[in-house]
């Protein structure tokens, strides 16, 4: 089915290991980004790309680390994890702009714990 | 700044009864606005948008329109199931790439 893949589901690291959560489109989306999902919080985003080779940072970039080499991946890499890294992460793309606004296609998330 | 209020949850309703959860925005432009779901254990989907002012989105039996008087995108069922139990976040976007985020709604709908 398209859609955008995320892997893995869940992860638990200790803190100050690294890790790469996965994100894969088949949708041909020029839009990916990155979201954390935090109780009370809603979604914020931490990263975003609007094509191959280009990316930047949304509102909590620190501790994060992206690259889109490809069109269709997008992966999220943590360099040294912290507790407050704890979270729900949720991969997601759309058409890029002014092709309509369509929302989002969301991936069903990685849910991370560091201990 | 760009910003989205969503009315506290959680929500809990019998089934059969009116639904509301508020929405208020608050936009340096005109955005587009939409309503996502997310089930338990899964990612948000998308459940209706408006792109301008008294545009009505609709979809399964929710609605909301676009008022840019009140600034408010109101979500409303006539009629909720069980099934309808889930998170709702609303949204607004300009570009229809970075969206602006509710802090989500849940809600319960009891048999």
């Amino acid at each position: 089915n398209a859609g955008v893949t995320q892997t893995p589901k869940f992860q638990v690291l200790k803190t100050g290991q690294s890790m790469t959560l996965q994100c894969a489109q088949d949708m041909n989306h020029e839009y990916m980004s990155w979201y954390r999902q935090d109780p009370g919080m809603g979604l914020r985003l931490i990263h975003y790309s609007v094509g191959a080779g280009i990316t930047d940072q949304g509102e909590v970039p620190n501790g994060y680390n992206v690259s889109r080499s490809t069109t269709e991946d997008f992966p999220l890499r943590l360099l040294s994890a912290a507790p407050s890294q704890t979270s729900v992460y949720f991969c997601a793309s759309s058409y890029g702009v002014g092709q309509g606004v369509n929302g989002y296609t969301f991936g069903s998330g990685t849910r991370l714990t560091v201990v | 700044g760009d910003s989205v209020t969503q009315m506290e949850g959680p929500v809990t309703l019998s089934e059969e009864a009116f639904l509301t959860i508020n929405c208020t925005y608050t936009a340096t432009g005109y955005p587009s606005l939409f309503w996502y779901v997310q089930y338990p254990g899964e990612g948000l989907q998308l459940l209706l948008k408006a792109t301008k002012a008294d545009d009505k989105g609709s979809n399964k039996g929710f609605e909301a329109t676009y008022r840019k008087e009140t600034t408010s995108f109101h979500l409303e069922k006539g009629s909720v199931q069980v099934s309808d139990s889930a998170v709702y976040f609303c949204a607004l976007t300009y570009t229809g790439n970075q969206f602006y985020f509710g802090t989500g709604t849940s809600l319960t709908v009891i048999p």
